[in-house]
Formats: structure tokens, sequence, C-alpha cells
């Protein structure tokens, strides 16, 4: 089974400040994991996704997340953040090899950035 | 290519009610799924198809709900006798053939919100 915890459902930073979304996941097979976004109104669109290619992911808007197996983390950040960034951010895993089909979302973490 | 449109965006409805939604996915994606999110939580993964073939099913999806995909294309997502806890926003997602949930991107509607008084 696969699960993602996201710690603190609510961040805020200062306009310029980094930005971290915490992740962690448990997966009994090889995972894959993404961040997904949610503004306002809209539908969730991938930030991001790790498919094991490269430990350091890079996405859309300067974010990236860096994949650590041995703290079963999956961060997300983003050097400076803008006041566009201000939305819903949700963290998921899905099974690589077997499993069934059902992508595991986390509660997600609202972040608000401060002019 | 308009991506993925659900409608009503809104739904109120009195308890006891049966209420459909509708997905119309990206139109070269042969998979599609349907989640529910509720306030503070993520999306929970309620049912998904390829092509006209429903392929799982979450224990989430009580007998009152049932989803089809007549022709592969649209799909509905239809609740029986609505109770105050099928408050939620319903989510669709498709996928193009070799990719989804094990592999790559979903794309997402904006979801139709569903509120049963």
């Amino acid at each position: 089974a696969q699960s993602v915890t996201q710690l603190g459902s609510h961040v805020s930073v200062s306009e310029g400040a980094l930005v971290l979304l915490r992740c962690n996941y448990s997966s009994s097979v090889p995972p894959y994991l993404f961040w997904y976004v949610q503004y306002p109104n809209q539908g969730l669109q991938l930030l991001l996704k790790y498919t094991s290619a490269a430990t350091l992911v890079k996405g859309i808007n300067g974010f990236e997340a860096e994949f650590k197996k041995s703290e079963t983390s999956f961060h997300l950040t983003k050097p400076s953040a803008h006041m566009s960034d201000a939305a819903e951010y949700f963290c998921a895993v899905s099974p690589r090899l077997g499993g069934n089909n059902d992508m595991r979302f986390g509660a997600g973490t609202r972040l608000t950035v401060k002019p | 290519d308009t991506g993925v449109s659900q409608d009503p965006r809104h739904k109120i409805t009195k308890r006891g009610q049966n209420v459909t939604f509708r997905c119309d996915p990206i139109s070269e994606h042969n998979r599609l799924y349907w989640y529910r999110q509720t306030l503070g939580q993520g999306p929970e993964f309620l049912t998904y198809f390829q092509n006209e073939a429903q392929l799982e099913k979450s224990r989430l999806l009580s007998d009152r709900f049932s989803a089809e995909r007549p022709k592969g294309s649209f799909s509905t997502l239809e609740i029986q006798r609505t109770e105050q806890g099928d408050s939620a926003m319903y989510l669709c997602a498709s996928s193009p053939k070799g990719q989804g949930l094990t592999t790559g991107e979903l794309f997402f509607g904006e979801g139709s919100r569903l509120t049963v008084l």
C-alpha cells in the first residue's frame, strides 16, 4: 500500500523567500511521486514528477523536488516565492511495479505568499 | 483541445435526490478517472476506465454510485439517494494510452461541487 503525508496544512512565506513544502511517502514497492498544484477555482495540474530517472526533479514555475529514499521524502522547493505561487499543493504517490492503479494524494498544503 | 471539462460545476440538491455529473476528457485520452475531494483532504480515487471498460472501483464507491463511459468518450457519475456525506468536489481526470496512474500525468478537470442539503 502507498500513502503520503504532507507536513503542514498551511505554509506562509514572504514574497522572495524560500518555499519548502514537505512530503513523506510510504510505499511497499518503488514509487512514482508527483506534485500537483491547484489554483483557486481550477483543476489540479502537474508541477513535476519523479519516475526514477533522476533524484532531483525540476518542474514548472521554478519548482523542484528531490527524491530521498533514505528519508522517504519528496519535498518541494522554490528559491524565491512569487505572489502567483499562492495555491494548494498536493503530493501524490503511485506504485511503479505491479499493484493497483490507485494514486494516493496527500491532504494538501495551502501556500500563502505575503507581499 | 480545451482540456477536461466537467458539468455542472456546482450542484445543490436535497437529501434523497439523484444527481448526475458528466466528464468530457481530452479527446485522444483513452483513460478516464473519477476522484472525490472533501474539504481539507486530497483527492480520493473512486474509479477508472480504459476506453469503455471500467477496470477498477474503490470501496469508496458504494452501491449508490455508478459510473459509465458507454462509448469510450465522455463519462457520467450518478449518485442515487444522495446523503449529506456525499457533499464533496467530484474530480474527473484523463490520461493518454501508455500513461496514467502508474507512469505519468493525470489531466484534471475543474471539478463538480456537490452540496447535499
